[in-house]
């Protein structure tokens, strides 16, 4: 089946840095890629969606100096946290849609940022 | 009002219970169903999919849509512990568009 993978799948950074976070579809072209961000026992938040070679779309109230997103190629998007303040620290997951596929999507397996 | 409902639970069963796990929405624009298993700290993983309304049955799993009362439901029959988990309903409007995601109902099954 589908496999997105998301990498790093935990990090820790110190205020004021920025963290990237890469998601890779592994055997099918991406040509949307969704990102999240999840805070404990709540339900996913869409940030935003990315089409190939495309801006990004964000959410009303995502930051998007912010969160920058980049999808330059069928199967990979970043997702860039600049500037990190502790209130940043979340699970963010991102996930992909096959071009073929028109139903779920496949996630990726989470990344866990903590901001010190 | 949210357009997508869920109960966060938590549910908790005895293993071997049937399990009844259910979504209503507001928006009659969706078309498309899913189902998605969340374990803690992971990725949401797809489990089951439905086009409009009607059942479709994979294994121990029944997925149901009832689009003139917009309901949504997942049954379980016979739960194993192994499926303690978030239950994540996320319907969409057309094949390409965003997933719109229940806040998810935390089932623990008991051994």
């Amino acid at each position: 089946g589908a496999v997105v993978s998301q990498h790093p799948s935990w990090v820790i950074c110190k205020s004021g840095t920025s963290v990237k976070i890469e998601c890779r579809s592994l055997d099918f072209q991406a040509t949307t890629m969704f990102w999240y961000r999840q805070f404990p026992k709540q339900s996913l938040m869409l940030m935003a969606t990315s089409n190939e070679g495309s801006k990004a779309t964000y959410e009303q109230g995502v930051e998007k100096d912010k969160f920058l997103i980049n999808h330059a190629s069928l199967t990979l998007s970043t997702l860039t946290v600049t500037s990190a303040h502790p209130e940043d620290s979340s699970f963010y997951i991102c996930s992909a849609r096959d071009k073929a596929d028109n139903y779920g999507y496949t996630f990726g397996s989470g990344t866990r940022l903590t901001v010190v | 009002q949210k357009e997508v409902e869920q109960d966060p639970g938590p549910l908790s069963v005895p293993e071997g219970a049937i399990v009844s796990l259910n979504c209503t929405y507001s928006n009659s624009a969706f078309q498309y169903f899913m189902w998605y298993r969340q374990y803690s700290r992971k990725g949401p993983e797809l489990l089951m999919y439905t086009y409009s309304s009607g059942n479709k049955e994979d294994g121990r799993f029944t997925a149901q849509v009832d689009k003139s009362s917009k309901y949504i439901s997942l049954f379980i029959r016979d739960s194993q512990p192994s499926d303690s988990a978030t239950y994540l309903c996320a319907p969409k409007k057309s094949s390409g568009d965003k997933l719109t995601f229940g806040t998810g109902t935390r089932l623990a099954v008991r051994p």
